[in-house]
C-alpha cells in the first residue's frame, strides 16, 4: 500500500523566515494535495499538484512536485504566526479512489 | 472552494448509545465521500470511502457493523457510531470529491465525538 512519510514532524521557527515542510511518497503520485489544519478543526484546502516539475504559489506558500512524482515540497516566505498549524500532505492512493494522508508537520511561529 | 457541512461539531453520548454525524456538500455533487477518524496530534486516519449508492469499503481494523456509512444522495453521507464507548471518542472528519479522477477533495468541519 502507498504510504506517505512527512518532514520534519514538528517546526518552530521565528516570524520572517523561510520553512520548508516535505512529503515523500512510497510510490508515483498521481495527485498531491496540501491541506492546513487547526487542531481541533477541519482541513483547509491549499493546493493541488499534478503534473511532474509543478509549480504552484499561493500567497507566501509555494509547492512543488519533483519530476519523478514522488516527493513534493510546500515552503513558506517570510512566516506569519498566521501560517501556524498543522500541514497535511495528501495523495490518491493508486487507482482506488482513496485519499491518504502523511503524518503531518506541526509548526509553530513565533512572534 | 466548495463547502462541505459537517454536523454536529460536538457530541457527548452516553455509553452503549448510537451517534449519528452527518456530511453534506453544499454547492456540489460528492461522488465519493471519505471518512477519516483523528487521533490528538495524529494525521488523519481513513476509516471508508463511499460512493453514492454503493456500500462502504471499509479500511482494514475498521468494524463495519460499529460504524455504519450511509451515502443514499449525491450531497449526503452519514456515518453512524453504534453502541459507542469511550474509545469511541475521537475526531470525526468527512470529506467529499465529484467526478473521477484527481479532483479537489474538501472537508467538513469535523465532529468532536465524547463517549462518556
Amino acid at each position: 500500500s502507498q504510504e506517505l512519510e512527512q518532514s520534519p514532524q514538528s517546526l518552530i521557527v521565528q516570524e520572517g523566515k523561510n520553512l520548508t515542510i516535505n512529503c515523500t511518497s512510497s510510490k508515483t503520485l498521481y495527485g498531491l494535495y496540501w491541506y492546513k489544519q487547526k487542531y481541533g478543526e477541519g482541513l483547509i484546502f491549499l493546493m493541488m499538484l499534478q503534473k511532474g516539475g509543478e509549480e504552484k504559489s499561493h500567497e507566501k506558500i509555494t509547492a512543488k512536485l519533483d519530476e519523478k512524482k514522488q516527493q513534493s515540497s510546500l515552503h513558506i516566505t517570510a512566516s506569519q504566526p498566521s501560517h501556524a498549524g498543522i500541514y497535511l500532505c495528501g495523495a490518491d492512493a493508486g487507482n482506488t479512489g482513496k485519499l491518504i494522508f502523511g503524518q503531518g508537520t506541526t509548526l509553530q511561529v513565533k512572534p | 472552494g466548495a463547502v462541505v457541512s459537517q454536523h454536529p461539531s460536538r457530541v457527548i453520548c452516553k455509553s452503549g448509545t448510537s451517534v449519528k454525524i452527518e456530511c453534506r456538500s453544499l454547492d456540489f455533487q460528492a461522488t465519493t465521500m471519505f471518512w477519516y477518524r483523528q487521533f490528538p496530534k495524529q494525521s488523519l486516519m481513513l476509516m471508508a470511502t463511499s460512493n453514492e449508492g454503493s456500500k462502504a469499503t471499509y479500511e482494514q481494523g475498521v468494524e463495519k457493523d460499529k460504524f455504519l456509512i450511509n451515502h443514499a444522495s449525491l450531497t449526503l453521507s452519514t456515518l453512524t457510531v453504534t453502541s459507542a464507548h469511550p474509545e469511541d471518542s475521537s475526531f470525526y472528519i468527512c470529506s467529499a470529491r465529484s467526478g473521477q479522477g484527481v479532483t479537489e477533495a474538501f472537508f467538513g468541519q469535523g465532529t468532536r465525538l465524547t463517549v462518556v
